[in-house]
């Protein structure tokens, strides 16, 4: 059971722009950075977005990353066939004092 | 580019430990400004940090796992290693070894990259 909570899945068609909602608490969005994960089926997780809405190198600028209060939201524009794929939040949680992910958003390109 | 690759036994007894080794390339683990971590993933399921270790050796760890869990380093061959001890089904998981990036010493960010392409251990009897 996460601490974070996010939709089960979103869709859109190619070219589209799909937002993913991370919602938590003050012992962990609301107090500390977030950061943004692709797993492409089959993979390991990529670092998509840390710090709330940095990007890191070679991340394309159709990801962004914001958070206000208790949840963070990641969008994408320009929705390809390649962002088929799991996209997690994660956060520090300074009750837990551990690092959590959130629920898991499966991307659908239809 | 630094890369992590997880290595293993894929199956381990109940009740038995768990041991997996992390080996770092492209880049020294004994460079400053970072921890390195150990993620699990359930089959199916979401992703669960266990804990980390610095060059030094200094560890933290999740404290739900705390007791089972013990990491070692040792960087005259560039690895990290996780032991976990008394597994039982629950633990059959695909294990990562990733980078965590350390901003300022002691302060907790969640930033991971790069990972390791993970290793499946299945404990099972």
């Amino acid at each position: 059971q996460s601490v974070l909570t996010q939709p089960p899945s979103v869709s859109a068609a190619p070219g589209q722009k799909v937002t993913i909602s991370c919602s938590g608490s003050s012992s962990n969005i609301g107090n500390n950075f977030v950061s943004w994960y692709q797993q492409l089926p089959g993979t390991a997780p990529q670092l998509l977005i840390y710090d709330n809405n940095k990007r890191p190198s070679g991340i394309p600028d159709r990801f962004s990353g914001s958070r206000s209060g208790t949840s963070a939201t990641l969008g994408i524009t320009g929705l390809q066939t390649g962002d088929e794929a799991e996209y997690y939040c994660g956060t520090w949680d300074s009750s837990l004092s551990a690092h959590v992910f959130g629920t898991g958003t499966k991307v659908t390109v239809l | 580019q630094v890369q992590l690759q997880e290595s293993g036994p894929g199956l381990v007894k109940p009740s038995q430990t768990l041991s997996l080794t992390c080996t770092v390339s492209g880049g020294s683990i004994s460079s400053g400004g970072y921890y390195w971590s150990w993620i699990r993933q359930h089959p199916g399921k979401g992703l669960e940090w266990i804990g980390y270790i610095d060059y030094s050796g200094i560890t933290y760890n999740k404290p739900s796992l705390k007791s089972r869990v013990t990491m070692a380093v040792d960087t005259s061959k560039n690895q990290f290693s996780l032991k976990l001890s008394s597994v039982t089904a629950a633990d059959t998981a695909v294990y990562y070894c990733a980078r965590q990036i350390v901003v300022v010493p002691g302060a907790m960010v969640n930033r991971f990259d790069p990972w390791g392409q993970g290793t499946l251990v299945t404990v099972s009897s």
